[in-house]
Order: C-alpha cells, then structure tokens, then sequence
C-alpha cells in the first residue's frame, strides 16, 4: 500500500516571501504520478501541480514548483512570492499508474499567509 | 472545462434520516467517481471508488449498506447515507475522472463538497 506522508501540519510565511512545504511517500511502484491539492477555507479542492515520476525535470506552474526527488521518494512544494491568497490547506497525493485514477492523500499542511 | 457539482452543499437532518448526496459531471462524461470523507482539519479518506454500470469498490471499514453508492450514468453517482446518526456528519466530497484518461496522469476532478449535519 501507498502512504503519503506531510510532515508539517502548520506552516506560516510573510506575503510575497518563499516557503516549501514538504512531502514524503513510500512505494514499491515505479510509475506513478504526484499532485499538490490546495483546499482555501471554502472547502473546494483545487489543483496546483502535478508531477509525472518518469519525468527528471521538476514541474512548475508559475508561482509553484516541486523538488521531486524520486530515489528519496520525495515531492516538496515551493511557493514563492506568497500572497493572501495562498492561505489554505495543503494536500500531497500520489497515484499509482494503473486503471482505476485512485489517489492517495497526505495528512495536510496548514499554511497561513501572513500580511 | 472538467465541472463536477455536487448537490447539496450543506444538509441538516434529524437522525434515522437517509440523506442522498448527487455528484454530478456537467461538461464531461465520467469513468469513474470517488467519494471522500473528511473529518475537521483532517485529510480526504477515501470511502469508495464508483464505476458506471457496476457495483461500486468500498474501502475497507466502510459499510456498504450504510453507504449506498449508485452510478447510473456517466454523469452522475449518488451517495445514500443510509439511516443516518450524529457520528456520520461530515464533510463528504466526491471527485470524478474524465472518461478516456484512465491509465494515464490525469487528476480528480473535485465538487465542492457536502456537509452533512445529523442532529
């Protein structure tokens, strides 16, 4: 079975700095796929990054980016310039490559942007 | 693109009620859908996996006959919380995946979520 584990529950940065919330998964597969979810006070999950673990080069979308250290079986995410906006809960995932999409939540991180 | 509402957003019920929960994908058909269960500041439990046309997977723990799961179309699945009590309020999200995309990286789509309040 897949685990997926955030280690950070809480986490807090000055608007417009940097933070890195990390992510560590323990599998046995060799392919798989990696998300970042964030889930804003209204409850909605929202995609921010997704990850391809057949790919070396690190994922970004414009103010997110990943460190993806597939040997050490983990998936760590950047955000830089935070803003407002950014407040909300953090959720890792991990899904096998198979047929059935089924994903695998991390405990969550808390971040709070601070102004 | 890829819109998955979920109805209704917030439910408040006495207990011994059965509550149905519709997810529903409004601009793409759906292989699969998954329902969630979420706890006050704690992560999404995946409580089943439904699949069109046949009989939804449960994860282990969860009580089917509490949790009657029905997909009917590739638009559509429902979640009946079956005789409800206070110990299954919640926070209940469902997720959908386009139709065509499976074995491949594409992600959940979410609804909004949920909550269920049983008195």
């Amino acid at each position: 079975a897949q685990t997926v584990t955030q280690s950070q529950p809480e986490m807090s940065v000055q608007e417009a700095e940097t933070v890195t919330l990390s992510c560590t998964y323990d599998t046995s597969e060799s392919n798989y796929y990696l998300f970042w979810y964030k889930q804003p006070p209204s409850r909605q999950m929202i995609l921010v990054i997704r990850q391809e673990a057949y790919k070396q080069q690190n994922a970004t979308e414009n103010r997110f980016s990943v460190n993806f250290q597939k040997a050490a079986k983990s998936f760590s995410l950047k955000i830089s310039d935070s803003q407002l906006g950014d407040t909300a809960m953090y959720f890792c995932a991990f899904m096998k490559r198979g047929n059935n999409n089924d994903m695998r939540f991390g405990a969550g991180t808390r971040l709070t942007v601070k102004p | 693109g890829a819109v998955v509402s979920q109805h209704p957003s917030r439910v408040i019920c006495k207990s011994g009620t059965s509550v149905k929960i519709e997810c529903r994908s409004l601009d793409f058909q759906a292989t699969t859908m998954f329902w969630y269960r979420q706890f006050p500041k704690q992560s999404l439990m995946l409580m089943a996996t439904s699949n069109e046309g046949s009989k939804a997977t449960y994860e282990q723990g969860v009580e089917k006959d509490k949790f009657l799961i029905n997909h009917a179309s590739l638009t559509l699945s429902t979640l009946t919380v079956t005789s409800a009590h206070p110990e299954d309020s919640s926070f209940y999200i469902c997720s959908a995946v386009i139709l065509g995309t499976r074995a491949t990286n594409q992600p959940q789509h979410f609804g909004d979520g949920t909550r269920l309040s049983i008195l």
